[in-house]
């Protein structure tokens, strides 16, 4: 079965710090994903990447990048943490082409001081 | 306008019985496909059902069903013989082929089966 891990359950920041998600998936999927899930709005996307280097914005990109060097993972930065940032992140694969499914992380829960 | 909507942020079931959970959609693309995952409180997201917009037949998998409605752009999930371990987070999704990468989420249904 396919695994996608993140890197850390919880995280606890101050504000303005940089702040480094990691995602990594063992299944040589194409796709990568970050959702911000939040109380009553569901999942949003904030980037996605078909390929090594490529990457394109989601529906809330503002305060994040990303970073995929490796086909295996994929990083979401905050560079300068916001307590509006304070949100459960979660990272999803998927193998790409007529592939449907959508394979999850089980998520960072991250807090900004 | 959303492009998933589910409009029971709660439900309650009591154990063994059935219950339906509801979501409705938005798309003017022909080709299309629908999701339900369970997030239960270590906050996976566990992928349960799919249904394709040409499928002629409901999906089933197990003790779940999508009762999908084209023409209402309905897509409710029903689980059958509730389990304690139902007890969890319940997110309809859409992907559109038109915009290829993007699956839209709902706001989720939180259920509570009682024993």
């Amino acid at each position: 079965d396919v695994k996608v891990t993140q890197s850390s359950r919880y995280l606890v920041k101050r504000t303005g710090e940089k702040v480094f998600l990691e995602c990594v998936q063992d299944m040589d999927h194409e796709n990568m994903f970050w959702y911000r899930q939040d109380p009553g709005l569901g999942l949003r996307l904030i980037y996605f990447s078909y390929d090594v280097k490529m990457k394109e914005k989601g529906d809330i990109p503002e305060g994040y990048s990303v970073s995929r060097e490796k086909k295996e993972r994929f990083s979401l930065i905050l560079e300068s943490a916001s307590t509006n940032q304070t949100s459960m992140y979660l990272c999803a694969s998927r193998l790409g082409g007529g592939q449907v499914k959508l394979f999850f992380g089980s998520g960072t829960q991250l807090s900004v001081l | 306008a959303q492009k998933i909507t589910q409009t029971q942020p709660g439900m309650f079931v009591q154990e063994k019985e059935a219950v339906t959970l509801d979501c409705t959609y938005d798309t003017s693309d022909p080709s299309y496909g629908l999701f339900w995952y369970k997030q239960p409180s270590s906050g996976e997201m566990i992928f349960l059902i799919y249904q394709g917009s040409y499928d002629q037949q409901n999906a089933t998998e197990g003790r779940y069903s999508l009762n999908f409605q084209k023409a209402r752009k309905s897509a409710n999930l029903v689980i059958s013989a509730s389990q304690l371990g139902d007890s969890a987070m319940y997110f309809c999704a859409m992907r559109e082929r038109n915009t290829g990468n993007q699956f839209y989420f709902g706001t989720g249904t939180s259920l509570t089966v009682i024993p």
